[in-house]
């Protein structure tokens, strides 16, 4: 199956700082999601972004399906940005079932 | 806004017990998931279903059953709970189409078994 790694693992900032997290993929998709994952453990959806690039605010993301990356952009970050961030992928196919990268842990500092 | 609902937010059961975890949205999606949340191991893939009364298993299906009866609501059965089976527990849906679709999660179910 596709293999998703996401980096760095763990990334601590100072508030106001902006941040870059990447997940890497092993193959084609048709898919991709980046989400965060609250205090309470809910997956909020941040983006759907199979291909090209995304702002919402002060966030922004970026795939290059044909490189197979995906890049996460967070600037003037927040202490409330801190939490877990899942990047997922879909294989091909209308079921769309998603393989998820092992997480990146944020820890903003005021 | 899309909703999927999960019926518990924290759940404590015996060894041995049959747990339901159940699960419902209000989208009309084709597509339900069950997936398992465990420290260091992310997210897999338990169960999915792609219609009413049809299931695939994941990667990880063992000891676990699922039930879909109605299009909104997707069953998680453990037929007979361990501990190894202590973990958070999140549901999903999107619609079916060529090309993938977004999918959207419910608030997670933390299952304790003592």
């Amino acid at each position: 199956g596709i293999q998703v790694e996401q980096s760095p693992p763990d990334l601590i900032l100072q508030e106001g700082a902006n941040s870059t997290l990447r997940c890497n993929f092993s193959d084609s998709v048709n898919n991709l999601q980046w989400f965060h994952q609250n205090p309470w453990g809910q997956l909020i959806n941040l983006f759907y972004i199979p291909s090209g690039t995304k702002q919402n605010g002060r966030l922004s993301a970026t795939t290059v399906a044909t490189e197979r990356y995906s890049l996460l952009y967070i600037s003037s970050s927040q202490t409330t940005d801190s939490g877990v961030y899942f990047c997922a992928v879909g294989d091909t196919g209308a079921n769309s079932k998603l393989t998820f990268g092992k997480g990146i842990t944020l820890s903003v500092r005021p | 806004d899309v909703k999927v609902t999960q019926s518990s937010r924290y759940l404590v059961k015996r060894t041995g017990e049959k747990v339901f975890l159940e699960c419902v949205q209000d989208m009309d999606h084709e597509n339900m998931f069950w997936y398992r949340q465990d420290p260091g191991l992310g997210l897999r893939l338990i169960y999915f279903s792609y219609d009413v009364k049809m299931k695939e298993k994941g990667d990880i299906p063992e000891g676990y059953s699922v039930s879909r009866e109605k299009k909104e609501r997707f069953s998680l059965i453990l037929e007979s709970a361990s501990t190894n089976q202590t973990s958070m527990y999140l549901c999903a849906s999107s619609y079916s189409a060529l090309g993938g679709t977004e999918a959207f999660f419910g608030q997670g179910t933390r299952l304790t078994v003592v």
